[in-house]
């Protein structure tokens, strides 16, 4: 089991919808936790980071953590088809350093 | 604002041949990692430095070693390479042990012919 999941996907969104992410986390210990937005060939741009469990939102994007189950998540509201990326969603492992685990991203395409 | 540097862009070199990757962190940023990113797949921690001394090791091979300088810049060094080898190498910084927010370069494209 690899230690951050995501649905692969391609997830398909009509435009101006709700676009919705999900990721599970292996280690327990896990404090800090991140979404990122890739492009093809272009280098992973950080959207949103969340620490604590509840919403936190940013713009068009609501991040959202449940620790308990392990779970967070990504919502990006009125969905434009130039929010069409790969979403990878980043957990820092509790290891007390610095290594943070990817999850092998979801695709997300955006129709118009 | 700054962002992180990475050189070069781009890459090519012959089985066997050895190459250097460098990274320049956003300004005041003390933590820098690396991560290897083949085609269709997710980025893979290799290493990071926090004030110059490795904090982490991930997936590294024992063909490749780094450093990170008084500077804060760190070098990929990567020797005996393999075909398999041929990947986008990213570099990302942070500040500090606060939060682990990473902020990535452009990459190297490394091609091995």
């Amino acid at each position: 089991q690899k230690e951050v999941e995501q649905n692969s996907g391609p997830l398909s969104v009509p435009e101006g919808a709700i676009a919705s992410l999900n990721c599970t986390y292996s280690d327990r210990g896990s404090q800090s936790f991140f979404w990122y937005r890739q492009y093809s060939g272009k280098s992973p741009e950080l959207i949103m980071s969340i620490y604590s469990n509840g919403d936190k939102e940013d713009g068009r994007f609501t991040a959202q953590l449940n620790k308990a189950s392990q779970y967070v998540s990504l919502l990006i509201r009125d969905s434009q088809p130039s929010d069409s990326a790969t979403y990878l969603c980043a957990v820092n492992a509790d290891t007390g350093g610095f290594k943070t685990i990817f999850g092998a991203g979801t695709r997300l395409f955006v129709k118009a | 604002a700054a962002g992180v540097i990475q050189s070069p862009r781009h890459l090519i070199k012959e089985k066997r041949e050895t190459a250097t990757l460098k990274c320049y962190p956003i300004p005041r940023h003390d933590t820098v990692y690396w991560y290897q990113q083949g085609p269709g797949q997710d980025p893979q921690f290799l290493i990071s430095f926090y004030e110059k001394m490795q904090s982490d090791k991930g997936s590294i091979p024992d063909r490749f070693s780094a450093q990170q300088f008084s500077d804060y810049h760190s070098e990929l060094n990567m020797s005996s390479l393999e075909l398999g080898d041929s990947a986008l190498y990213f570099c990302a910084s942070s500040l500090g042990q606060t939060y682990y927010e990473q902020y990535f370069g452009p990459g190297t494209r490394l091609t091995v012919t």
